[in-house]
């Protein structure tokens, strides 16, 4: 089975400063992986998925992440944060199960980042 | 404009007292999914459909029932609320196309059971 850890319930951060989202996954079989994004009171939208190829994954709103196997992490990150990034950060893990088409899309629990302005 | 909606979104009711949690996509999207969302326990799939008339326990189906008579909607049925049951709770969708875990998320139903 997999499962999904992410360091920190809790970020804050600086306007201007780097934001970094630690993500470590799980799996084994090799994994889908995704971030998603919750603004207060709104479902989740996805920011940036990685399935197979390049391992630096660009997302929308200037975030990325890089899928290290070596260190089973997917850490998020942006360069300057922006007080409209405030929200909480899902990452989630993909694998498929038996059945065509089925899967299983696994959470974290969450990291709530707070931009100071 | 492509959405997920749920309904209601929010809800205040009774222990024992049965309720439907609708929702409705208008993608065309073959798979749906029902979660809960706690604080400090992240999202947790109750149930999931792969089309109609298949639909499948995630990891907490336990008081919850489900059913996909039709492709766009997917409702969530509890039978006999319970305290433990109040959360808030996301449907999601997703089209094969887009390949396993793109989902695309409603905009939530806060339950209270009293």
């Amino acid at each position: 089975a997999q499962s999904v850890t992410q360091l920190g319930s809790h970020v804050s951060v600086s306007e201007g400063a780097l934001v970094l989202l630690r993500c470590n996954y799980s799996s084994s079989v090799p994994p889908y992986l995704f971030w998603y994004v919750q603004y207060p009171n709104q479902g989740l939208q996805l920011l940036l998925k990685y399935t197979t190829g390049a391992t630096l994954v660009k997302g929308i709103n200037g975030f990325e992440a890089e899928f290290k196997k070596s260190e089973t992490s997917f850490h998020l990150t942006k360069p300057s944060a922006h007080m409209s990034d405030a929200a909480e950060y899902f990452c989630a893990v993909s694998v498929t199960r038996s059945g065509a088409g089925s899967y299983q899309l696994t959470f974290g629990k969450g990291t709530k980042l707070s931009v100071i302005p | 404009e492509a959405q997920v909606t749920q309904n209601p979104r929010y809800l205040i009711t009774v222990t024992g007292k049965k309720l439907t949690v609708t929702c409705s996509q208008n993608m065309n999207h073959e798979y749906m999914s029902w979660y809960r969302q706690d604080p400090g326990l992240g999202l947790r799939q109750i149930y999931y459909s792969m089309n109609v008339e298949v639909t499948d326990k995630g990891d907490v189906p336990e008081g919850y029932k489900v059913s996909r008579k039709e492709k766009r909607n997917f409702p969530l049925i509890l039978e006999s609320p319970s305290p433990n049951q109040t959360s808030l709770y996301f449907c999601a969708s997703s089209s094969f196309r887009e390949g396993p875990g793109t989902q695309y998320f409603g905009p939530g139903t806060r339950l209270l059971v009293l």
